[in-house]
């Protein structure tokens, strides 16, 4: 198994622009997450997903979108990109609520 | 205030030393309790489940006290590789169909030669 996939690793936006940070699981899980970590804090969750067709808000959902057409993918769209969406954005899955929860590398995004 | 609340260090060490690491939490029906490591610009990644009666893992041991709302972390014998950040984390009551965790901000270890 590859476990969490994230695409791509690093990318610079200039403001205004728009992106989907990809991320996927080949491990069945059901459940889904995106976190934001900024320096020198924890992780803050964007969205999450509990299985295929399912998404609700985090903490922080304004200025994302997500979609989940498949169990496997669970892709992030930032529009109208701002300065401060300037994050390490990690996304992760698990496959019930009392099971381990695993992590993708993350993708750097800087927004200049 | 912070539903999880760690200080955030840095706690520097020198090799072989004892260094414990605490966590207070605001919801007193929270269910689950973490630690997460995460070394630096990687994801964080299962350090240890945290229960009631307190477990250790070799050189590590967690606690629990529901009373204080009051996590912890004991790490023994510390070695070089044990640098990094260190975050304790919380499943949100309400939460047992969602799974959503919460963070805190993570307490840095830096073990010294």
């Amino acid at each position: 198994n590859a476990g969490v996939t994230q695409t791509p690793k690093f990318r610079i936006l200039k403001i205004g622009q728009s992106m989907t940070l990809q991320c996927a699981q080949d491990m069945n899980h059901n459940y889904m997450y995106w976190y934001r970590q900024d320096p020198g804090m924890g992780l803050k969750l964007i969205y999450y997903s509990v299985g295929a067709g399912i998404t609700d808000k985090g903490e922080v959902p304004n200025g994302y979108n997500v979609s989940r057409s498949t169990t496997e993918d669970f892709p992030l769209r930032l529009e109208l990109a701002a300065p401060s969406q300037t994050s390490v954005y990690f996304c992760a899955s698990r496959k019930g609520v009392s099971d381990t929860q695993y992590f993708g590398p993350g993708t750097r995004l800087t927004v200049l | 205030r912070k539903e999880v609340e760690q200080d955030p260090g840095p706690f520097n060490v020198p090799e072989g030393a004892t260094v414990a690491f605490n966590c207070t939490y605001s919801n007193s029906a929270s269910q689950s309790f973490f630690w997460y490591r995460q070394d630096c610009r990687k994801e964080p990644k299962l350090l240890m489940s945290v229960y009631s009666s307190g477990n250790e893992d070799g050189r590590f041991t967690a606690q629990l006290n529901r009373a204080s709302q009051y996590i912890s972390l004991l790490i023994r014998d510390s070695k070089l590789s044990d640098s990094a950040t260190y975050l304790c984390v919380v499943l949100r009551e309400g939460s047992s169909n969602t799974g959503k965790l919460i963070f805190g901000q993570g307490t840095t270890l830096q073990v010294k030669p």
